[in-house]
């Protein structure tokens, strides 16, 4: 297995524009994760999906920021409009969970970092 | 609340020194605990996990850890660094499907 794809590897966009990035989960897993990793904040959960429903978002920070996830094999993250305080890295993870507890490895894609100007 | 809290940010060491990180949470009920490890420019990477059974966990490239639940601890070890364990190395802690990460320890393993 590929692993979790993510692409772009690397964004750099100006303020204001609308970023879009993607993630295509292992297959056969049922649940996707969105994070985003910074200095200041560590490594924050944004967006919880399972079996391609949002399960939670209370991370995602502000209506800026909207995920959806069409189908099980791609989801999509975007940020519209991008702000300099939005620059980060961003993974997204996927795991084979159960409807309750998580007790699997949650697998990370390569990420994609994001610079907003 | 729930929470996960690595004490040292930055630990250096010289090849053959004994690691140990620390890790210490905050969360009601059964956990499940993890240590991911991640590689400069990578992504994150699993090193071990606990669920139940044996608190000695052993994991891949010579580390372990060990779940002392009275102290609410799973800390990381390694008898023996290597220049190539240079990574950041995160604890994180679950009893649903939320992970909740503490803040790395930045590892500098010098030659």
């Amino acid at each position: 297995d590929a692993g979790v794809i993510q692409s772009p590897r690397h964004e750099v966009t100006e303020m204001g524009q609308e970023v879009t990035l993607r993630c295509k989960p292992i297959s056969g897993h049922n649940s996707l994760f969105w994070y985003r990793q910074t200095m200041m904040r560590g490594l924050e959960l944004l967006i919880y999906f399972n079996n391609n429903v949002p399960i939670d978002d209370s991370g995602m920070p502000e209506d800026r920021f909207s995920a959806k996830m069409p189908n099980a094999s791609f989801s999509t993250l975007k940020i519209q409009p991008s702000e300099p305080r939005d620059s980060a890295v961003y993974f997204c993870a996927s795991s084979m969970t159960s409807g309750g507890p998580s007790y699997n490895e949650q697998f990370f894609g390569p990420g994609t970092r994001l610079t907003v100007l | 609340a729930q929470s996960v809290s690595q004490h040292n940010h930055h630990v250096i060491l010289s090849e053959a020194a004994s690691l140990e990180l620390g890790c210490n949470y905050s969360y009601g009920g059964t956990v499940n605990l993890f240590w991911y490890v991640q590689y400069p420019g990578q992504h994150l990477q699993l090193l071990l996990k606990y669920f139940s059974g044996d608190p000695l966990v052993k994991g891949i490239k010579g580390f372990e850890a060990e779940f002392i639940k009275s102290k609410f601890s799973f800390n990381l070890r390694k008898p023996s660094v290597q220049w190539s364990d240079t990574a950041e190395y995160f604890c994180a802690v679950t009893g649903t499907y939320k992970y909740i990460f503490g803040t790395g320890t930045r590892l500098k393993v010098l030659a």
